[in-house]
């Protein structure tokens, strides 16, 4: 069974760095095509991809975001971290993880955590 | 950037109705077209991958098509469970992943 739960603050101030992390189960990240990505969604808006990490530790970013966005594995292996710099209030959004397989798609998510930009 | 472009933005629609959904992408993204469904305070569900495959446990009234820039998701006959809101998503070379702005069907 595929699994992948987020956690994290549900609130931080604005200039701060979110930490995300999601923690899955069910599948390996080592096998070919895999990925993990993150995606948000504001309150009533579309979603929009943020970031995701390949089976082979290849990253690839929002070009919108990139400056202020970095995803890396964590140990163990079954986890993978978002961080975020220089939070602002349009920050404020539902924020998933999921896993990408080949075709692009993401076929798995989380249940999403809602992150509340405020002072 | 390639940029995926929904229609209509909002349907209302009854049960037994046959409902269909257009992406357009801004330049051809072969069949790297997926369709997905989400509910109010739930996370999105794949429903259609690579343009026409569905995806497993998915009911078979729902079918996409398309190749190149236009796609269509097809709702055969709209169950009450069906009201939802549906995006597309493309993976291309740049910028990568990106949805659509979602189209909301709701009850007529």
């Amino acid at each position: 069974q595929i699994t992948l739960n987020e956690s994290g603050p549900t609130q931080v101030k604005p200039t701060q760095t979110l930490t995300l992390t999601c923690t899955f189960s069910g599948f390996s990240l080592s096998s070919s095509g895999m990925g993990v990505g993150w995606i948000r969604q504001p309150p009533g808006k579309a979603l929009e991809w943020l970031a995701l990490i390949y089976w082979d530790d290849e990253k690839r970013y929002s070009p919108s975001l990139k400056s202020r966005l970095t995803i890396t594995r964590a140990t163990p292996r079954n986890q993978v971290v978002l961080t975020m710099t220089n939070m602002d209030p349009v920050d404020t959004a539902t924020y998933y993880c999921a896993k990408r397989t080949v075709a692009g798609q993401f076929d798995y998510w989380g249940q999403g955590t809602p992150v509340t930009v405020s002072s | 950037d390639i940029q995926l472009t929904q229609s209509p933005s909002s349907l209302s629609a009854s049960v037994g109705d046959r409902v269909t959904i257009t992406c357009r992408a801004s330049q051809t993204i072969n069949n790297f077209l997926h369709w997905y469904q989400q509910k109010p305070g739930k996370a999105p569900i794949l429903l259609i991958y690579s343009a026409s495959s569905l995806q497993t446990g998915v009911p078979s009234r729902f079918s996409g098509s398309g190749f190149g820039t236009d796609f269509t998701l097809t709702i055969s006959s709209l169950q009450s469970e069906d009201f939802a809101i549906y995006y597309c998503q493309q993976y291309s070379d740049w910028p990568l992943y990106s949805f659509g702005q979602g189209t909301k069907l709701d009850i007529k």
